[in-house]
């Protein structure tokens, strides 16, 4: 079975500062989708960023990137400029490749100084 | 608001008692999803329904739950003879797979509190 690991059970930033979050992840599949989700407290959960592993290119989105080390099974989410906003839990999850379920990590509480 | 929605949001019951939860997707999309998040963890899968046809259930989908999906709309999950241990937050989630592609949009969430 797919696993999702999420190290760092909570990280705090500056405003303005970056940070990132480290996800490792288990698969014997070559084709497969990853995700990082904020969940911000009360709130519903919605997509940050995704990541085909068929893509060598890190995505990105605004502010939000992502460093995939495929032969690492690593997939770690940097926040740069990070805003109050941006304070939530965070959730890597990994999708099977055609598409079930997704398989999340414990998640990262991010906190955010100003 | 065409998200997600979930109802009721939040529901405290007794133990032993029946409850129903219901999901109404984004129109359109073709799968639906049934998570379940304990405090502190992120979500597990319980399971999913491609337009009408429940495809999977997780093992953690006791005999005591049942999910339909009518019509391929919306969708209840109900809990029979609830435990203390069922107490959880209920996501949904939809998404409209296109070939490899499923991004599944959440909806807010049913808070179960079994007392």
């Amino acid at each position: 079975a797919q696993t999702v690991t999420q190290s760092q059970p909570e990280m705090s930033v500056q405003e303005a500062e970056t940070v990132t979050l480290s996800c490792t992840y288990d698969t014997s599949e070559s084709d497969y989708y990853l995700f990082w989700y904020k969940q911000p407290p009360s709130r519903q959960m919605i997509l940050v960023i995704r990541q085909e592993a068929y893509k060598q290119q890190n995505a990105t989105e605004n502010r939000f990137s992502v460093n995939f080390q495929k032969a690492a099974k690593s997939f770690s989410l940097k926040i740069s400029d990070s805003q109050l906003g941006d304070a939530a839990m965070y959730f890597c999850a990994y999708l099977e490749g055609y598409g079930n379920k997704l398989v999340f990590g414990a998640g990262t509480i991010l906190r955010v100084k100003s | 608001d065409t998200g997600v929605s979930q109802n009721p949001r939040h529901k405290i019951t007794k133990r032993g008692q029946n409850v129903t939860f219901r999901c109404d997707p984004i129109s359109e999309h073709n799968r639906l999803y049934w998570y379940r998040q304990t405090l502190g963890q992120g979500p597990e899968f319980l399971t999913y329904f491609q337009n009408e046809a429940q495809l999977e259930k997780s093992r953690l989908l006791s005999d005591r739950f049942s999910a339909e999906r009518p019509k391929g709309s919306f969708s209840t999950l109900e809990i029979q003879r609830t435990e203390q241990g069922d107490s959880a937050m209920y996501l949904c989630a939809s998404s409209l797979v296109i070939g490899d592609r499923n991004e599944q949009f959440f909806g807010p969430g049913t808070r179960l509190t079994v007392l």
